[in-house]
């Protein structure tokens, strides 16, 4: 069955520095988010995207932050100086079209800002 | 905006038994879908059970079921004949039937099943 797949599993980085989470998608899937886990708290939506641009992004996804499909099969998440709040499990998902298709997550990529 | 709770953060169960997770949101909408997800340790989530709001019947998958209450904007979880399998992090999720299709989710209940 195919799955959404993200890499690194874990990234340790320096407070200041850009990082860069990447996602393969389900490759007939359109929509895609990035959401993030703060350990012990709410998974949070960050943003999503579709057609090559963002659809909806939260309050949490600043001018820090950046997605790209660069090529078609890959939905990276940049962070570009991170920061010590930074530090938490990012999910990317996908889903196909239509309001009744479940989202699809990856296993998560746990970041942590030093 | 719509919010989603879940006040049980930790559940255990025996083996073969039956457990209930508790999940209550809050929203305006009288249409929408709510799902719980299992997570097992360093694994995606995977959907359990899905819920379309305008459906009065309790969505039924296997060994899990739902207890869908929408006057009461309660969603509860019901796992039967608990295996150690089941042991998880289980998240109840909100969803709006238009927009982006976010995800609203809860702060989770990690279930461990006892052997």
């Amino acid at each position: 069955e195919p799955e959404v797949t993200q890499t690194p599993s874990h990234q340790v980085t320096q407070m200041g520095q850009e990082v860069i989470l990447r996602c393969v998608p389900i490759s007939n899937h359109l929509y895609f988010y990035w959401y993030r886990q703060i350990l012990g708290q709410k998974v949070e939506f960050l943003v999503s995207f579709y057609n090559n641009e963002i659809s909806e992004k939260s309050e949490i996804f600043d001018d820090q932050f950046s997605v790209e499909r660069p090529d078609g099969s890959n939905f990276t998440l940049k962070i570009r100086s991170t920061k010590l709040e930074d530090s938490a499990m990012y999910f990317c998902a996908s889903r196909n079209t239509g309001p009744t298709y479940e989202q699809y997550f990856g296993p998560g990529t746990r970041l942590t800002v030093t | 905006a719509q919010t989603v709770t879940q006040s049980q953060p930790e559940m255990s169960v025996q083996e073969a038994e039956t457990v209930t997770l508790s999940c209550t949101y809050d929203t305006s909408e009288s249409d929408y879908y709510l799902f719980w997800y299992k997570q097992p340790p360093s694994r995606q989530m995977i959907l359990v059970i899905r819920q379309e709001a305008y459906k009065q019947q309790n969505a039924t998958e296997n060994r899990f079921s739902v207890n869908f209450q929408k006057a009461a904007k309660s969603f509860s979880l019901k796992i039967s004949d608990s295996q150690l399998g089941d042991a998880a992090m289980y998240f109840c999720a909100y969803k709006r039937t238009s927009g982006t299709y976010k995800y609203i989710f809860g702060t989770g209940t990690r279930l461990k099943v006892l052997a």
